[in-house]
């Protein structure tokens, strides 16, 4: 299985920063990545495709990129609403798997 | 629109066996793979397998063979997973997601929270 290293595991940051989650993959998987946003109680929601690909309704201060296989999620200017946990999930292997989550709580 | 409706929370002694049911609607259900996820408390995603209703193919993370059994209803709009010899780490959220074919999801069920103990 192709195994997701996400980084950091937890964050604090402040309204208004710039804040960025990272995902390194065990082996190339092109752009076959997603990014999903979590909230307590609630069902993950896509917020990335094909690795820098906006899902439709979600806001533009949420952008992904890669290099290699490394994966970054960034958001430009952080809202009270972007607190909550984010998971990578590759699909380029026919089994598909999630990074380990990063949780971001307020500063 | 696009609606996942999960069954309800379930209590289990280990070595039984659960089944959790998925109904879908606002869309054309053959048209797209169902996937399982499940999240146990305080932990991360852990995908499961999909199925493809359309094919009746079905593709299981490995460490679920043999126990997991994904399937759909005759009104194929429902699917079900099917869990056996349950032990107390299956313990778990477990949501059905409407696939974007095998890779990712763009819709989720409210989840079904089983609960394994003696």
């Amino acid at each position: 299985d192709v195994q997701m290293t996400q980084s950091p595991s937890t964050l604090s940051a402040s309204v208004g920063d710039r804040v960025t989650i990272t995902c390194r993959a065990s082996q190339s998987i092109g752009t076959s990545l997603a990014w999903y946003q979590q909230k307590p109680g609630k069902g993950p929601k896509l917020l990335i495709y094909k690795a820098s690909s906006l899902e439709s309704g979600v806001p533009s201060r949420f952008s992904g990129s890669a290099s290699g296989t490394e994966f970054s999620l960034t958001i430009s200017s952080l809202q009270p609403d972007d607190f909550a946990t984010y998971y990578c999930q590759q699909y380029f292997s026919y089994s598909l798997t999630f990074g380990q989550g990063t949780r971001l709580g307020i500063k | 629109q696009v609606q996942l409706v999960q069954s309800g929370a379930e209590v289990r002694k280990p070595g039984a066996s659960v089944i959790v049911s998925c109904k879908a609607s606002g869309y054309t259900f053959s048209d797209y793979y169902l996937h399982w996820v499940r999240q146990a408390p305080g932990q991360g995603l852990e995908w499961m397998g999909w199925i493809n209703p359309h094919s009746t193919e079905t593709h299981l993370a490995q460490r679920f063979q043999g126990r997991v059994t994904m399937t759909w209803g005759t009104s194929i709009t429902t699917a079900y997973m099917h869990l056996s010899d349950l032990r107390s780490d299956d313990t778990a959220m477990y949501y059905c997601a409407r696939g974007e074919g095998a890779e990712y999801f763009h819709h989720w069920g409210q989840g079904a929270l089983v609960t394994v103990s003696s």
